[in-house]
């Protein structure tokens, strides 16, 4: 059973617009969540990150949002740029410690 | 940021031989460490967990004599796929968990294994 998952397999932007990735989850033991983007043939690279006691971080053009009543996080990239084209991951953690648990990931594709 | 260093990035290997691959954090120490495996088109999948000092846990389906885990220092993972075949030809990756606060999982490049 998905513990975290990513719906959309795949989202296309302009370049200039907004990017808004989604991520569910389903435990509710989980209080610390990372977004992680990966080019091919690259390791993933650390993004952003929430606890769960806010919901919104901010760092320049990337900000996570977390709706915890509905096990829900989101990123948004504004304004989209044609780097940006690559893999997300969201992630979660239970405590300090604790294993990740990975989404399936989204191919975000920024035309110019 | 913190560096996770993986080598080799590239290997190509003939069927039946063994290959190794090194995970190193190189400016904090890990005791836990984490070994995926990434198919075409796929997510991350998780292998192990590797914790230093003691037998590494193996996810469901993962099989612990062909996909060696030692972690025998705090800076050091290594995987080993023994007897490789074609099928286990994919990219993989560590990482390592910084501790202190929240968690934080720093990757390395990853490794492409082609076996033939």
């Amino acid at each position: 059973d998905q513990q975290v998952k990513q719906n959309s397999p795949s989202l296309s932007v302009q370049e200039g617009r907004i990017s808004i990735l989604n991520c569910d989850y389903t435990n509710s033991m989980f209080d610390y969540f990372l977004w992680y983007k990966k080019y091919p043939a690259e390791g993933p690279t650390f993004l952003i990150s929430i606890s769960s006691i806010k919901d919104k971080n901010e760092d320049g053009r990337f900000t996570v949002f977390l709706n915890k009543s509905a096990k829900h996080l989101s990123l948004h990239i504004v304004p989209s740029q044609p780097g940006d084209s690559a893999v997300y991951f969201c992630a979660a953690s239970g405590s300090a410690g604790n294993m990740l648990t990975f989404g399936g990931g989204t191919r975000l594709m920024v035309k110019p | 940021g913190a560096v996770v260093s993986q080598h080799p990035s590239r290997v190509i290997c003939k069927s039946g031989t063994s290959v190794k691959i090194e995970c190193r954090s190189l400016d904090f120490q890990a005791t836990t460490m984490f070994w995926y495996r990434q198919f075409p088109k796929q997510s991350l999948m998780l292998m192990a967990t590797s914790n230093e000092g003691s037998k590494a846990t193996y996810e469901q389906g993962v099989e612990k004599d062909k996909f060696l885990i030692n972690h025998a220092s705090l800076t050091l993972s290594t995987l080993t796929v023994t007897s490789a075949h074609p099928e286990d030809s994919s990219f993989y990756i560590c990482s390592a968990l910084r501790q202190g606060g929240w968690p934080e999982a720093f990757f390395g490049q990853g490794t492409r294994l082609t076996v033939v």
